[in-house]
């Protein structure tokens, strides 16, 4: 019964190679996110989601793109991997608001090792 | 562990005693706040949050204190216990429901 949850948790791959990481959630939520989280632990946003819509893209390169089939599912595409994507990549998601103000829940991350 | 080489700020307490993870945000206009905890392996998980207009915010076991002027957020845990050490995040949101910024991040670990 989790929330949001990310597969594989777990990611290894070479260098060059294209990989895809999926998000769900049941909470009935209108947002969703992807969130990086580097080495050092520093949680940086890439792409948000409302409704299918996309209404966030920060600096991400565009060998990442982001697809969302539905508004309970986003999923991470990425492109000719590169080493410095190495990371925990967290997906998450938050509900509508009349005040615009909700806690984003995540999910449990899934650890990208590229060699 | 997982604490080499993060270089992460640093809180190490006795079980039993209070604990206080302070946190400078950057955005005087950002008008809603959250902390976050992060266990190992574990994505982050919702503890507290506050709106600008208030000052301070109870949970269980937990405060919230935001200070405006100084663009400072505190998170004050109560008896603290083992299984509060983890990865300590605030975060702020500016404008939009859809852009939350985190913190650097503080290691809390709790000594038996």
């Amino acid at each position: 019964d989790t929330a949001v949850s990310q597969t594989p948790k777990y990611l290894v791959t070479q260098m060059g190679n294209d990989k895809s990481i999926k998000c769900e959630q049941n909470l009935g939520h209108d947002t969703m996110y992807w969130y990086k989280q580097d080495s050092k632990k520093f949680l940086k946003i890439m792409f948000s989601y409302n409704n299918k819509e996309l209404i966030i893209n920060e600096t991400v390169p565009n060998r990442f793109s982001p697809k969302s089939p539905d508004k309970a599912h986003l999923n991470l595409h990425i492109n000719s991997l590169e080493l410095g994507d190495s990371a925990v990549y967290f997906c998450a998601s938050s509900p509508p608001t009349g005040s615009g103000r909700s806690p984003l829940h995540f999910g449990n991350g899934t650890r990208l090792t590229v060699t | 562990g997982e604490s080499v080489g993060l270089h992460l700020p640093t809180l190490s307490v006795q079980e039993g005693d209070n604990s206080i993870i302070n946190c400078a945000y950057s955005n005087s206009a950002s008008d809603y706040f959250i902390w976050y905890k992060q266990e190992s392996g574990k994505g982050p998980q919702f503890i507290i949050d506050i709106r600008s207009n208030m000052d301070k915010r109870q949970g269980q076991r937990v405060t919230v204190l935001l200070n405006k002027t100084v663009k400072h957020l505190s998170l004050q845990i109560a008896a603290t216990q083992p299984g509060d050490s983890a990865v300590y995040f605030c975060a702020e949101n500016l404008g939009s429901n859809y852009k939350l910024t985190f913190g650097k991040g503080t290691l809390l670990t709790v000594n038996p």
